[in-house]
């Protein structure tokens, strides 16, 4: 069965440095997000990203995210300066077509982000 | 903008008897609602969804129904089962969105043999 997979599963890093986090989405999916979710609390949504652009962002999405698709199989979310919010389990998904009109986005099994 | 209330927080049933979360939404033109289970060191997994031109899906021990009026969905497990524990996310997206989903707080269903 195809996957969302994600590297590396956990990350430690210091406050302030940059942080990228990898993302290979299903192979026949277009549409690729990143979402995160602090300990404890809702699954929020970052970003969406659609024929190599951003499609729609969040609030949380500031000028310290952004997102790349490097080649035809990777999706990353850079932090460019790391802070101790940021800590959170970070999760890339994608899906066929938009998740409102595709009948699934499939999640990856996240990667953990500790900053101290 | 949206946001979605999600109840109870933790519910925990004896195997076979049934379990049922509720979620509320506060965005009349929300149009979408998926239900995710996510288990422990996994991502969120669609289990089932619903859209609003719909009042009631079903797959096998599970359902879910949608009250456009009431802007409330629920999840229905029967037959509850061990391997049914989880946590469960309710979530919602708005017409126009590709991928902004609204989740609620998420449900820790605990299924006791």
């Amino acid at each position: 069965e195809p996957e969302v997979t994600q590297t590396p599963s956990h990350q430690v890093t210091q406050m302030g440095q940059e942080v990228i986090l990898r993302c290979v989405p299903i192979s026949n999916h277009l549409y690729f997000y990143w979402y995160r979710q602090i300990l404890g609390q809702k699954v929020e949504f970052l970003v969406s990203f659609y024929n190599n652009e951003i499609s729609e962002k969040s609030e949380i999405f500031d000028d310290q995210f952004s997102v790349e698709r490097p080649d035809g199989s990777n999706f990353t979310l850079k932090i460019r300066s790391t802070k101790l919010e940021d800590s959170a389990m970070y999760f890339c998904a994608s899906s066929e077509n938009g998740v409102v009109w595709s009948t699934e986005a499939f999640f990856g099994q996240g990667t953990r982000l500790t900053v101290v | 903008g949206e946001n979605v209330e999600q109840h109870p927080s933790t519910l925990s049933v004896q195997e076979g008897d049934s379990a049922v979360i509720k979620c509320t939404y506060s965005d009349s033109a929300s149009n979408y609602f998926p239900w995710y289970k996510q288990e422990l060191g996994k991502g969120p997994q669609l289990i089932i969804d619903i859209r609003s031109n719909v009042g009631e899906k079903k797959d096998q021990r599970i359902a879910v129904t949608l009250n456009k009026t009431a802007k409330h969905f629920s999840l229905h497990i029967t037959e509850t089962q061990p391997e049914d524990s989880a946590v469960y996310f309710c979530a919602a997206s708005s017409a126009g969105s590709q991928g902004n989903l609204i989740f609620g707080k998420g449900t820790k269903l605990s299924v006791k043999p």
